[in-house]
């Protein structure tokens, strides 16, 4: 059971918008910030979104992350098939000390 | 650019041992924590815990209390991550990740190593 909620998967059509939720507690998103994570198979994760909304460099603008309250989102547009993959959001937990992941989110490209 | 480069795979006995080694290059290896985490086969990432470059000091997720210990060394810039008293649920891939901080998201990611641990 993870501390962070995610739903399992998630599915669109290419060139649709999907968002994932990202569920949590004021001890771990409604105090610090969120990251999200994309892991394509058989390779480690790669970081999308880090401070609720920051895109690292090189991350394409498709991708958007946004928090409100203990809850974040995760937001991808016109949907390539490319993009069929595990994604993770992340942030560190107060009470626990510890760094938590959600499940993971399983993202199909119809 | 950044990198980190893990040591190979292992193949453990149930009660031993396992380390595992994560060299970091280009950038500088005391700017950056570094994290590692774990993932089961099929299953989401674990928080393992973190070390800090300067002075090395820790953190271990409550999971890994009592068998898990963290090093570095600053003259090879490498981490090094030691699991001991291994059971068949520590069979994962483990990676090695660097972040600015306790509370940032990891933004340069080891290769990952996999244990597996078998009798």
């Amino acid at each position: 059971q993870s501390v962070l909620t995610q739903p399992p998967s998630v599915s669109a059509a290419p060139g649709q918008k999907v968002t994932i939720s990202c569920s949590g507690s004021s001890f771990n998103i409604g105090s610090n910030s969120v990251s999200w994570y994309q892991q394509l198979p058989g390779t480690a994760p790669k970081l999308l979104i880090y401070d609720n909304n920051e895109r690292p460099s090189g991350i394409p603008d498709r991708f958007s992350g946004s928090k409100s309250g203990t809850s974040a989102t995760l937001g991808i547009t016109g949907l390539q098939t490319g993009d069929e993959a595990d994604y993770y959001c992340g942030t560190w937990d107060t009470s626990l000390s510890a760094k938590v992941f959600g499940g993971g989110t399983r993202l199909t490209v119809l | 650019q950044a990198q980190l480069v893990q040591s190979g795979a292992e193949v453990k006995k149930p009660g031993a041992s396992m380390k595992i080694s994560c060299r970091a290059s280009g950038y500088s290896f005391t700017d950056y924590y570094m994290h590692w985490v774990r993932q089961a086969p099929g299953q989401g990432l674990e928080w393992m815990g973190i070390i800090n470059p300067i002075g090395g000091s820790t953190v271990y997720a409550q999971n890994f209390q009592g068998r898990l210990i963290m090093t570095r060394d600053t003259s090879t810039s490498t981490v090094y991550m030691e699991l001991s008293s291994l059971r068949s649920e520590d069979t994962a891939m483990y990676y090695c990740g660097r972040g600015k901080g306790f509370f940032d998201g990891m933004d340069v990611w080891g290769q990952g190593t996999t244990v597996t641990v078998s009798s």
